[in-house]
């Protein structure tokens, strides 16, 4: 199966600093989601991105599909920002991959 | 207006009792999934229906049956549990397999 890849595996910012989280994948893939699962464990949709780049706020998104890899930015952080930041790739097939997750906090 | 919804949040229960945990969604997708995420943080699919047919079965125990009634729901039975049954159970949908999911709030399983 797709093996993804997280970097790092921790992250300690602080508030204000700028970030950049990576993800790798073995093979090509139909979908990649960011999502990011907060202190209370709920895991919300960050960036729907098989290709290309998307901004919402604070937040960019990277994928270099032919590459095999994605990138999320988070600019200024903030301690909101603190969590799990989670790859997931899907095939055509619907299966989905999740990696490891970077943890990350952010101090005031 | 939840999107994903699920239940029970929290359950608690003895080693060789049979629960189930019910998953909603207001969507209107065709794919459904479960999840499972252990006490690490690793995120595992187990299943995935799309209109109430049966397309992923990952290597998931005959313990665990899911069973979709409806495109909209996507119910987990669990028999004879057992303590390493325990994590957190997440349900979620996409418009066919493949897009972008979305999940539910998750149901945390502790099984004593």
């Amino acid at each position: 199966g797709i093996q993804v890849e997280q970097s790092p595996p921790d992250l300690i910012l602080q508030e204000g600093a700028n970030s950049t989280l990576r993800c790798n994948f073995s093979d090509s893939v139909n979908n990649l989601q960011w999502f990011h699962q907060n202190p209370w464990g709920q895991l919300i949709n960050l960036f729907y991105i098989p290709s290309g780049t998307k901004q919402n706020g604070r937040l960019s998104a990277t994928t270099v599909a032919t590459e095999r890899y994605s990138l999320l930015y988070i600019s200024s952080s903030q301690t909101t920002d603190s969590g799990v930041y989670f790859c997931a790739v899907a095939t055509n097939a619907g299966k989905s991959t999740f990696g490891d997750g970077t943890t990350l906090t952010v101090k005031p | 207006d939840t999107a994903v919804s699920q239940t029970p949040k929290y359950l608690v229960t003895q080693m060789g009792n049979d629960k189930s945990i019910k998953c909603e969604q207001n969507l209107g997708h065709d794919t459904m999934y479960w999840y499972k995420q252990d006490s690490k943080k690793f995120l595992k699919i187990m299943f995935s229906y799309n209109n109430k047919e049966l397309i992923i079965n990952e290597t998931v125990p005959n313990r665990f049956s899911p069973k979709s009634p409806d495109k909209a729901h996507l119910n987990l039975h669990i028999n004879s549990l057992e303590l390493g049954d325990s994590a957190v159970y997440f349900c979620a949908s996409s418009q066919r397999g493949g897009n972008e999911q979305f999940f539910g709030p998750g149901t945390r399983l502790t099984v004593l």
